[in-house]
């Protein structure tokens, strides 16, 4: 059974990057079928997806955070990262990792999320 | 981008109750690919990941009691939940995968 751990600074000063690194487990990140993903919470918010990765390398962003977002992949390490740059006290957020397969698409499953603030 | 909106945002109600739950898609999200609705429901509690109830709009999750239920098609959708239990206190959410970026529904309280 697929498990995901986020993992990083749970405090980011603003302007900074913000920098998650998500390590999957009990199957493989190079798998044909899946596709990894980023989604954050903001407090008292819905969710909100940033992006995906194929282990390939392939990405895909939502446009509300493009420009600012990049995702990237270390099959090696069966871990994918997201970094956000110039972050704000917007980016505050309850941030998970999680996969959806092709053919299929909703997320799961999903790591137990990681809280980050951005505060000087 | 489809913009899911759910509704009511809170429902209050009592144990043992039916709790109906709303979302409407700014689109439809029947895909043209295997002619099913790309609709998700999640329960969400504090401090624990979202919990995948419903996909393909009414195909329930291995695991998850039969009180929850959905149904729908293009872009209305109910999650209704029978016989509401105290462990039902969450926010639930709907979700599309249909386009990208996928999107979910603001969430809808459920309070007992």
């Amino acid at each position: 059974q697929v498990h995901l751990q986020e993992s990083g600074p749970g405090l980011v000063k603003p302007s900074q990057t913000l920098s998650l690194t998500c390590t999957v487990s009990g199957g493989s990140i190079s798998s044909y079928d899946s596709y990894w993903s980023w989604i954050r919470q903001q407090p008292g918010k819905g969710l909100e997806w940033i992006g995906n990765i194929y282990y390939i390398g392939t990405t895909s962003y939502n446009p509300s955070l493009k420009g600012r977002v990049t995702i990237s992949v270390d099959a090696s390490k069966s871990q994918f990262s997201l970094s956000l740059i110039s972050v704000t006290a917007a980016d505050t957020a309850v941030y998970y990792c999680a996969r959806n397969t092709s053919g299929r698409g909703w997320f799961d499953p999903w790591g137990q999320g990681i809280l980050v603030t951005v505060s000087s | 981008d489809i913009v899911l909106t759910q509704s009511p945002d809170s429902l209050p109600v009592s144990l043992g109750e039916r709790a109906i739950i709303k979302c409407k898609s700014s689109q439809s999200v029947l895909s043209s690919s295997n002619n099913k609705n790309s609709l998700a429901w999640f329960q969400h509690k504090p401090g624990q990941p979202p919990k995948l109830l419903i996909f393909w709009a009414s195909t329930r999750e291995s695991g998850v009691p039969d009180r929850f239920s959905g149904s729908g098609s293009g872009t209305d959708f109910t999650l209704t939940i029978s016989n509401l239990q105290a462990e039902d206190v969450a926010v639930y959410y709907c979700h599309q995968y249909n386009t990208i970026p996928p999107s979910f529904g603001q969430g809808t309280k459920l309070d007992i």
